[in-house]
């Protein structure tokens, strides 16, 4: 059960694109298309945003996007807003009912 | 609407227990999967445990496996997690999450509670 793993931070423009990697091993993101997204602001529970490796729950707006090739996933956030300033954390299922986290990457809208 | 309240956190010495409780609301309790995840401070998200919607069976990331049991009372539409041999590196703010009908995600997310380590 070893953490994903994820950049620790990432920045980018308003407007600009950004890409979130997290990459696992063939017993947890290769091995199951269940990889999702939350995004954490400072003191708030995490939220949902991707599951299923590239679905979008409603009410996440479609500059949020995901994929996932082999044993590596990403979160792509185009149209950068000030808003999407936060944490954001990988997860993907690992069989047996059991899950693992990425280590989180801060995204700072410059 | 989906509402999930976690209580029960607190001060705890190492070798200590508590028991989390998460008051479920806006949905058919007993029909999904739960779930408790936790972040220590300054880190990231950590999952602990989870439990079937029957309560027959549950799951439990090994660095709490025989040390913490997950339970609920679906006539209560409450989620349980208790914690015994307390260490100071359980010291995080649990989160109870409600798996969907796939359970393949983490779909809503309570507020949290948070464990403070006395020492």
């Amino acid at each position: 059960q070893s953490a994903l793993t994820q950049p620790r931070s990432v920045s980018g423009s308003p407007g600009q694109s950004v890409t979130i990697s997290c990459t696992g091993t063939s017993s947890d993101v290769g091995g199951y298309n269940y990889v999702s997204w939350y995004q954490q602001h400072p003191g708030k529970a995490p939220k949902l945003m991707i599951y299923d490796v590239s679905k979008r729950p409603s009410g996440v707006p479609d500059r949020f996007s995901g994929s996932k090739s082999g044993n590596a996933a990403s979160l792509t956030i185009s149209g950068l807003q000030a808003e999407d300033e936060a944490d954001y954390y990988c997860c993907s299922y690992a069989g047996s009912y059991t899950w693992v986290f990425g280590g989180g990457t801060k995204l700072t809208v410059l | 609407e989906v509402q999930l309240l976690e209580s029960g956190g607190g001060l705890v010495q190492p070798g200590g227990s508590l028991r989390l409780s998460c008051a479920a609301s806006g949905f058919t309790f007993s029909n999904f999967v739960m779930s408790w995840v936790r972040q220590a401070p300054g880190k990231g998200l950590e999952w602990v445990s989870a439990i079937s919607g029957s309560g027959g069976s549950t799951y439990y990331a090994d660095s709490v496996k025989g040390r913490f049991t997950i339970s609920r009372d679906n006539s209560k539409n409450t989620l349980y997690l208790q914690m015994n041999s307390l260490r100071a590196e359980d010291a995080a703010v649990y989160y109870c999450a409600k798996l969907p009908a796939t359970a393949t995600t983490f779909d809503y997310w309570g507020q949290g509670t948070r464990v403070t380590d006395s020492s």
